[in-house]
């Protein structure tokens, strides 16, 4: 079945620091690929999506590229603020349509001045 | 962005008692709302798809009649976990899609349930 598996954490950066949380991916067909995050005290908010393979995915400042051959979607961003401090979910949705959501374990960022 | 709003966003209850959670769609229809369950560190699970009007749909494994699940309109979905036991202490969290489907999900921030 489909599933998604991302670097354990917590990651722990200084301010200006580049990111990159790891996110690999097994499904059939051509799933379209998500990034949340949630902030302390807060619900997942969609931070950036990728719908195939190539597609590049940005917002705030991160990234992440839907590499087929690799079966990844790594989050990137060059230089991360105290305000990015929060937990980053993987996700992807099966092709077909269906809303049905998949998640990684999460990835808990703590970034420090 | 349109706003899910969950209540309540955290409860204490005894063991035996049951709890309900509403999940609200605040400025915008959804026909379908997911219920995800996480636990400490570790990721979202998807516990049932509810559909305004039908019955719900269960993951493998969620008992359906320890989580009843009931989406009467538009613009609520409620999660009650009948005869709670301390086991069942999470944070639960739903999300809903819009009527208009833009493929995107709108998550309230969660409920946390301790049940002692």
């Amino acid at each position: 079945g489909n599933s998604v598996t991302q670097m354990e954490g917590p990651v722990t950066l200084s301010e200006e620091a580049f990111l990159t949380i790891n996110c690999t991916y097994t499904a059939t067909g051509y799933p379209s690929l998500f990034w949340y995050v949630q902030y302390p005290g807060e619900g997942l908010q969609l931070l950036l999506k990728a719908t195939k393979a190539d597609d590049k995915g940005s917002n705030k400042g991160f990234e992440a590229t839907y590499r087929k051959e690799t079966t990844s979607f790594h989050l990137e961003k060059g230089s991360v603020q105290v305000s990015d401090s929060a937990v980053y979910f993987c996700a992807l949705r099966g092709s077909g349509g269906y809303n049905k959501l998949i998640f990684g374990a999460g990835t808990r960022l703590a970034v420090h001045p | 962005g349109a706003v899910v709003s969950q209540h309540p966003s955290w409860v204490i209850c005894k063991s035996g008692t049951s709890v309900k959670i509403e999940c609200r769609s605040l400025d915008f229809q959804a026909t379908t709302m997911f219920w995800y369950r996480q636990f400490p560190k570790q990721s979202l699970m998807l516990m049932a798809t509810s559909n305004e009007g039908s019955k719900a749909t269960y993951e493998q494994g969620v008992e359906k009649d320890k989580f009843l699940i009931n989406h009467a309109s538009l613009t609520l979905s409620t999660l009650t976990v009948t005869s709670a036991h301390p086991e069942d202490s999470s944070f639960y969290i739903c999300s809903a899609k819009p009527l208009a489907n833009t493929g995107e999900l709108f998550f309230g921030e969660g409920s946390r349930l301790t049940v002692l």
